[in-house]
C-alpha cells in the first residue's frame, strides 16, 4: 500500500533561516504529491502540489520537487517568517489508491523572531 | 458556501451513545472524503464518495462506523455505540473532479473538522 514518511519534528528556526522538511513516499504507479499546511486554529490548506516526476510545486516562497528516482518530495523555503509557524503535512494520492490521500505524520514548525 | 463546512465543531458524548457528524462540501464538488486525525498524527482516510456513490470504505475501522451522501451533496458520518478510542478530529474534504479523472487532479479542500470527545 501507499505510505508517506516525514522527518520528525518539531523544527525550530529563527526568522530568515533556510527550511527543509524531508518527505519520502512508497507507492505503486505514478502518484500525485502534495504539501498541506495547518495554521493554528485553522483547517488543512493545500500549500503546493506536483503531479508528475520532475515537476516543481511552488507557493508563498515554498518549493518542492517530485523526485521519482529517490521517491522524495522535500519542502524548502529560503527565508522563513514567523507567520510560517504551522504544522506541515506531506501527502500523496493515486497509484493503487486513486482518489484518497495518504498523509505523513506532520512536522511542527516554529519560527522565532 | 465558500468552503467546506462541518458541524458540530465540537462534540462531547458519553461512551455508548451514537453520534452523527455532518459535512457540507463546496457547491458542485463531486468527490467527498472523510478522514480521522488523532492528536499528533496525520489524517487517516476513512471513506469517500463520488456523487452519492460510496466508492471506497476500506478505511472505516469497524462496522460501528458508516457514512452516507444520499443526494450527492451533504454527507453524514455516523458512529454507533461510541468508545473512548473514537475520540479524534474528524475531517471532511471535497474536490471538484471525480477520482477517476485523468491528470491526477485530486486537489482536496478541507473543512475545519469536528473534534469528537468520548467520555
Amino acid at each position: 500500500g501507499n505510505s508517506v514518511t516525514q522527518m520528525e519534528g518539531p523544527v525550530t528556526l529563527s526568522e530568515e533561516a533556510f527550511l527543509t522538511i524531508n518527505c519520502t513516499y512508497t507507492a505503486t504507479g505514478y502518484p500525485s504529491l502534495f504539501w498541506y499546511v495547518q495554521y493554528p486554529g485553522e483547517g488543512l490548506q493545500l500549500l503546493l502540489k506536483a503531479t508528475k516526476a520532475d515537476d516543481k510545486g511552488s507557493n508563498k516562497g515554498f518549493e518542492a520537487t517530485y523526485r521519482k528516482e529517490t521517491t522524495s518530495f522535500h519542502l524548502e523555503k529560503g527565508s522563513v517568517q514567523v507567520s510560517d509557524s504551522a504544522v506541515y503535512f506531506c501527502a500523496l494520492a493515486g497509484g493503487t489508491s486513486y482518489g484518497k490521500l495518504t498523509f505523513g505524520q506532520g512536522t511542527i514548525l516554529t519560527v522565532h523572531p | 458556501g465558500a468552503g467546506v463546512s462541518q458541524s458540530p465543531r465540537y462534540k462531547v458524548t458519553k461512551r455508548g451513545q451514537d453520534v452523527a457528524l455532518r459535512c457540507d462540501p463546496i457547491s458542485g464538488h463531486v468527490s467527498l472524503y472523510w478522514y480521522r486525525q488523532a492528536l499528533g498524527q496525520g489524517p487517516e482516510f476513512l471513506t469517500y464518495f463520488n456523487y452519492e456513490a460510496q466508492q471506497d470504505k476500506s478505511g472505516l475501522p469497524n462496522d460501528r462506523f458508516s457514512a452516507e451522501r444520499p443526494e450527492g451533496s451533504i454527507s453524514t458520518l455516523t458512529i454507533q455505540r461510541t468508545e473512548q478510542r473514537d475520540s479524534a478530529m474528524y475531517r471532511c474534504a471535497s474536490s471538484l473532479t471525480p477520482s477517476w479523472g485523468t491528470g491526477g487532479n485530486t486537489e482536496a479542500f478541507f473543512g475545519q473538522g469536528t473534534r469528537l470527545t468520548v467520555v
